[in-house]
């Protein structure tokens, strides 16, 4: 099992790109979330998706979109890169929303200039 | 609103010391608090996930406790190896929101 995976690795983006971060599981969890973690700030919930077919706004969701394609898949998209979404974005699933452990992925480097 | 704390920071010790890493949390009503590891440019790995029914896990050397009481969790390390050397890190999981996260602390362990 590779657990959760995310592509790209690393991507550099001008301001105004747009771009798709990719995330998948295989652990057949129902729970997917998305963070950013910046030096200071710590990790910050972006968006999570409880189940298939739902998604809900975390701490900071401005500027970005998310689609739950299906069980497996949970994408996030930048419509317009802005400078201060220069980050590390990781991906994370749980079998369940509450009480249950969460899992992480590798993580995108993300530089906008 | 969960906030997590995290103290210290950062911390340095020698190889073979027991040390306790602390985290604390406002909200008492908690599901769970999970601890996690970050090596540097590398993704987060759990290593213990304690229920809200539980006091303490338990896996190698590694030891968490949690009192929902006063706030804490701890996570005892015990005879410490410079591959312990990383960021640790613990989130709270409480009402309808997902994981907080404190900032962590980061640990070396000297040789």
């Amino acid at each position: 099992n590779a657990g959760v995976t995310q592509t790209p690795k690393f991507q550099v983006l001008k301001t105004g790109q747009s771009m798709t971060l990719q995330c998948a599981q295989d652990m057949n969890h129902n729970s997917m979330y998305w963070y950013r973690q910046d030096p200071g700030m710590g990790l910050r919930l972006i968006y999570y998706s409880a189940s298939e077919g739902t998604t809900d706004k975390g701490e900071v969701p401005n500027g970005y979109n998310v689609s739950r394609l299906n069980k497996r898949e949970f994408s996030l998209r930048l419509e317009s890169a802005a400078p201060s979404q220069t980050s590390v974005y990781f991906c994370a699933s749980s079998e369940a929303p509450s009480s249950n452990e969460q899992f992480f992925g590798p993580g995108t480097r993300l530089t906008v200039l | 609103k969960q906030e997590v704390t995290q103290i210290p920071a950062a911390l340095s010790v020698p190889e073979g010391e027991n040390l306790v890493l602390n985290c604390s949390f406002t909200d008492s009503a908690i599901y769970n608090l999970q601890w996690f590891r970050q090596d540097p440019g590398k993704g987060l790995t759990s290593l213990l996930l304690i229920q809200s029914s539980q006091r303490e896990q338990t896996s190698g050397r590694l030891n968490a406790s949690l009192d929902k009481s006063s706030g804490r969790s701890t996570l005892y390390i015990a005879a410490s190896q410079p591959g312990d050397s990383a960021t640790y890190l613990c989130a709270a999981h409480s009402g309808n929101t997902p994981l907080v996260f404190g900032k962590g602390t980061r640990l070396s362990v000297i040789a």
